[in-house]
């Protein structure tokens, strides 16, 4: 089915693991974000990537890497978790930038750090 | 740079009472606002937006914004509220320069039977 898939939908890991978040979207969307929800904060936003091979921080980049070798896929990696990366992540696509096509958001990850 | 301010975290409403969701923001340039709703458990879903041109927008399920420039409001409201609009709400502005969506900290609208 077309839509955009997150994966795991919950994950539970320990301080200073590297953890791994996938985000894989059918439609060819030039655009890609991840952003996390933090009661309170509402979504801010990680990364996010134009195109293939382009990538761009966001407003809360610290800690985290992407990359983007394929279109179709979004991979976020904690590199050393730490507790205040507890959160919701929400991996999202466009057809173009985020204001003149909607984003289209996958359900989320949970991630718990110990 | 841009922010959003969601005034109320939460607004408790009864069915079929009308209910207004607010939202501000700031910005030193022409801005492009959204309203996304997210149910429990899910991703987040565009309800409507505010390019251009007529100031009152409207979505498929009843709701309208309306903006308003020299408040800086994006206020989202419906005349009749059911339970199934139960959701948390979030604004969203973005320049018409940018990719960056930038998001309030969400309003959770709780419709009591």
């Amino acid at each position: 089915d077309a839509g955009i898939t997150q994966s795991p939908r919950y994950k539970i890991t320990e301080t200073g693991r590297q953890v791994t978040l996938m985000c894989h979207q059918t439609w060819s969307h030039s655009y890609m974000f991840w952003y996390r929800q933090d009661l309170g904060h509402g979504l801010r936003l990680i990364y996010y990537s134009a195109a293939a091979d382009i990538t761009d921080k966001g407003e809360v980049p610290d800690g985290y890497v992407v990359s983007r070798s394929k279109t179709e896929n979004f991979p976020l990696t904690l590199e050393s978790a730490t507790r205040s990366q507890t959160s919701v992540y929400f991996c999202a696509s466009s057809a173009q930038g985020s204001y003149n096509s909607p984003l289209h958001f996958g359900n989320g990850t949970r991630l718990t750090v110990t | 740079a841009q922010s959003v301010t969601q005034l109320d975290s939460q607004v408790p409403v009864f069915e079929e009472a009308p209910v207004e969701l607010r939202c501000n923001y700031s910005s030193s340039v022409s801005v492009y606002l959204f309203w996304y709703v997210q149910y429990p458990n899910q991703g987040l879903q565009l309800l409507l937006k505010y390019l251009s041109g007529s100031t009152l927008v409207e979505s498929i399920n009843g709701f309208e914004a309306e903006f308003n420039k020299s408040q800086t409001s994006f206020h989202l409201r419906k005349p009749s509220v059911h339970i199934s609009d139960t959701a948390e709400y979030f604004c969203a502005v973005s320049d018409n320069a940018g990719n960056m969506l930038t998001f309030g900290g969400g309003t959770r609208l709780m419709v009591k039977p």
